[in-house]
């Protein structure tokens, strides 16, 4: 089992809709999430982190957490043909004192006008 | 502001050569990273530096070494590149490496082929 597993994708979604991105982790230990996009062929770009279970909203970005079931999701409202992108999950451990950020293959969006 | 700058932005070598990345960041940050990107795997580390003047292995460092230059710069260094070393090269930096919520920022990327 990966330790952080998103669906690949492609998803598509028609603009205007809610996209939403799933990535489960398997550390229950694990204690932020980060979010990040990627366009093709540019670096990741951090969206948004959370750590506490529960919403956390930044404009039409929503991420979602819930510990108990090892997952988190991003929701991205009214979708935009620019949020065609490939958007990174990523969870950080901190264990021992050692700290390990590891991140998911990512999910490949498609938003369709 | 410049963020993270990374040189070369392309670079082909044949088996056997060796060459640095340089990186360089401007934000004042005390951790910085090297990542490969692979079709398939992710974003995997290959060694970081938590501060200046330290650095430690990350999941893949066979083949590489690292030097922090100094707080700004963090090179990757392969001696006998290896077709198996054909990636993306990302370098990162972020505020510190013990705040769990410390986010990275990525700098451009290398594109490396190996022939």
């Amino acid at each position: 089992q990966k330790e952080v597993e998103q669906n690949s994708g492609p998803l598509s979604v028609p603009e205007g809709a809610i996209a939403s991105l799933n990535c489960t982790y398997s550390d229950r230990g694990s204690q932020s999430f980060f979010w990040y996009r990627q366009y093709s062929g540019k670096s990741p770009e951090l969206i948004m982190f959370i750590y506490s279970n529960g919403d956390k909203e930044d404009g039409r970005f929503t991420a979602q957490l819930n510990k108990a079931s090892q997952y988190v999701s991003l929701l991205i409202r009214d979708s935009q043909p620019s949020d065609s992108a490939t958007y990174l999950c990523a969870v950080n451990t901190i264990d021992f004192g050692n700290e390990k950020l590891t991140f998911g293959t990512g999910t490949r969006l498609t938003i369709i006008p | 502001n410049a963020g993270v700058t990374q040189t070369p932005k392309f670079q082909v070598l044949k088996t056997g050569q060796s060459m640095t990345l340089q990186c360089a960041q401007d934000m004042n940050h005390n951790s910085m990273y090297w990542y490969r990107q692979d079709p398939g795997m992710g974003l995997r580390l290959i060694y970081y530096s938590a501060s200046e003047g330290t650095t430690d292995k990350g999941e893949v460092p066979n083949g590489y070494n690292v030097s922090r230059l100094n707080k700004r710069e963090f090179s990757l260094r392969l001696e006998s590149a290896a077709p198996s070393q054909t990636s993306v090269y990302f370098c990162a930096s972020s505020a510190s490496r013990g705040s769990y919520n410390s986010p990275l920022h990525f700098g451009n990327g290398t594109r490396l082929t190996v022939t």
